[in-house]
């Protein structure tokens, strides 16, 4: 099961608004509503965003919301904050009944 | 409080075996799905394998056939054993419960530090 694919970084001014791409197959992002993005401050646990696409579990801020459109799913993060450079990951469930992580985005606030 | 406290990470040579164990407080390991995720070093995050509250398993494909994920019910602990390790397993190795679907990870413990080297 290979990697979905993310661009390796991003970068915006606070205040802005950014995306993060995950391009999977059909056998993963494409064949199911199962896609979760992951922040990661270095030396930290990940941090479930989002789940099943666009769900926010509690306690996380509206400025994330996520989307998918065929074999692509992605982050956007408005309203930039200094606390929201990090690592991101997405993952997606698979036909295989696995999961399989993104390579990761470092989101750099200018 | 949920909390998981993942131990018994350390350095181990090519070839060898370990055990790592993940104590869980505040819910039943049993009722949920489990899932080990690793991390090597200055890379990115890796699925190791899911325990399905049912009992079924899978395991990444990195993995398999080398490692083995089961649960003790009884000290509400959930376990990996590795087997034959390799170089490229040298990471990070993080337990994590399972949300909604169960593939989505609402809590994590701290980690604990695989090195394989001889």
């Amino acid at each position: 099961q290979s990697a979905l694919t993310q661009p390796a970084s991003v970068s915006g001014s606070p205040g802005q608004s950014i995306t993060i791409s995950c391009t999977g197959t059909s056998s993963d992002v494409g064949g199911f509503n199962y896609v979760s993005w992951y922040q990661q401050h270095p030396g930290k646990a990940p941090k479930l965003m989002i789940y099943d696409v666009t769900k926010r579990p509690s306690g996380v801020s509206n400025r994330f919301s996520g989307s998918k459109s065929a074999n692509t799913a992605s982050l956007t993060v408005s309203g930039l904050q200094a606390e929201d450079e990090a690592d991101y990951y997405c993952t997606s469930y698979t036909s295989s009944s696995t999961l399989v992580f993104g390579g990761g985005t470092k989101l750099t606030v200018l | 409080e949920v909390q998981l406290v993942e131990s018994g990470g350390g350095l181990v040579q090519p070839g060898g075996s370990l055990r790592l164990s993940c104590a869980a407080s505040g819910f039943t390991v049993s009722s949920n799905y489990m899932s080990w995720v690793r991390q090597g070093p200055g890379k990115g995050l890796e699925w190791v394998s899911l325990i399905y509250s049912g009992g079924d398993t899978r395991y990444g494909d990195s993995v398999k056939g080398r490692v083995t994920i089961s649960r003790d019910n009884s000290k509400n602990t959930l376990y990996l054993q590795m087997n034959n390790v390799r170089a490229e397993d040298t990471a990070v190795y993080y337990c994590a419960r399972g949300y909604s679907s169960g593939w989505n990870f609402d809590y994590w413990g701290q980690g604990t530090l695989v090195t394989v080297s001889s």
